[in-house]
């Protein structure tokens, strides 16, 4: 089971590039890199996923070095509305959830 | 709106009493997923279904716990005699899970609902 470590919190302005680490030591071959948004009082929300090297969307991008032990959520531009939290998930796509956990995740603050 | 549904968005019961949750998934969707959330954590998986079978459960998931797909559209949540500790946000989830061989490529992208409260007295 690959344990993922992030920070607690971080702070920024609006308008800035936010640049969210997390680190997975024991990532398995078969493991994606998953990252989900959440607002109080709603469930999480799809943000973007991926293997290896970068990834991008429209809303975000995620960068794997090649090892894949960490993985980085990159956010153009925030707005107020990006303050929320920000969850790392790591593990297989085909099976189910209890090799796939959520974390404590990062608690964004975006401010004017 | 994602398009996933709950019902009831809230629920207090009293401590030893039966409560059921309902979860209405993306119509098309074959994966449905149940999460249980407490505040300051991350959702905490508690079990899911492909379709109407029901997977995976949680190595941590109380007999106490029990969930139902019945016709692989909606799922319900029951749990008995509930206890203070259960009280949480009860999310669920589904997907359009597909897994091609010749590629490799999966795509799993999970649709959360809003959400069930339970408040346990």
């Amino acid at each position: 089971l690959a344990k993922t470590t992030q920070p607690i919190s971080m702070d920024s302005y609006e308008g800035q590039e936010v640049n969210i680490t997390c680190s997975h030591n024991n990532i398995a071959t078969n493991d994606y890199i998953t990252w989900y948004q959440q607002f109080p009082s709603q469930g999480p929300r799809f943000i973007i996923q991926g293997y290896k090297t970068k990834v991008t969307n429209e809303v975000a991008s995620l960068f794997i070095p090649a090892d894949r032990k960490s993985s980085t959520l990159s956010l153009p531009r925030v707005s107020l509305s990006d303050t929320a939290v920000y969850y790392c998930l790591v593990g297989p796509l085909t099976g189910g959830g209890n090799k796939l956990t959520f974390g404590t995740g990062t608690q964004l603050k975006v401010e004017l | 709106d994602t398009g996933v549904s709950q019902d009831p968005r809230h629920k207090i019961t009293k401590r030893g009493q039966n409560v059921t949750f309902r979860c209405d998934p993306i119509s098309e969707h074959n994966r449905l997923y149940w999460y249980r959330q407490t505040l300051g954590q991350g959702p905490e998986f508690l079990t899911y279904f492909q379709n109407e079978a029901q997977l995976e459960k949680s190595r941590l998931l109380s007999d106490r716990f029990s969930a139902e797909r019945p016709k692989g559209s909606f799922s319900t949540l029951e749990i008995q005699r509930t206890e203070q500790g259960d009280s949480a946000m009860y999310l669920c989830a589904s997907s359009n899970f597909s897994w091609l061989a010749e590629s490799g490529k999966v795509y799993n992208e999970q649709f959360f609902g809003p959400g069930t409260r339970l408040t346990v007295l």
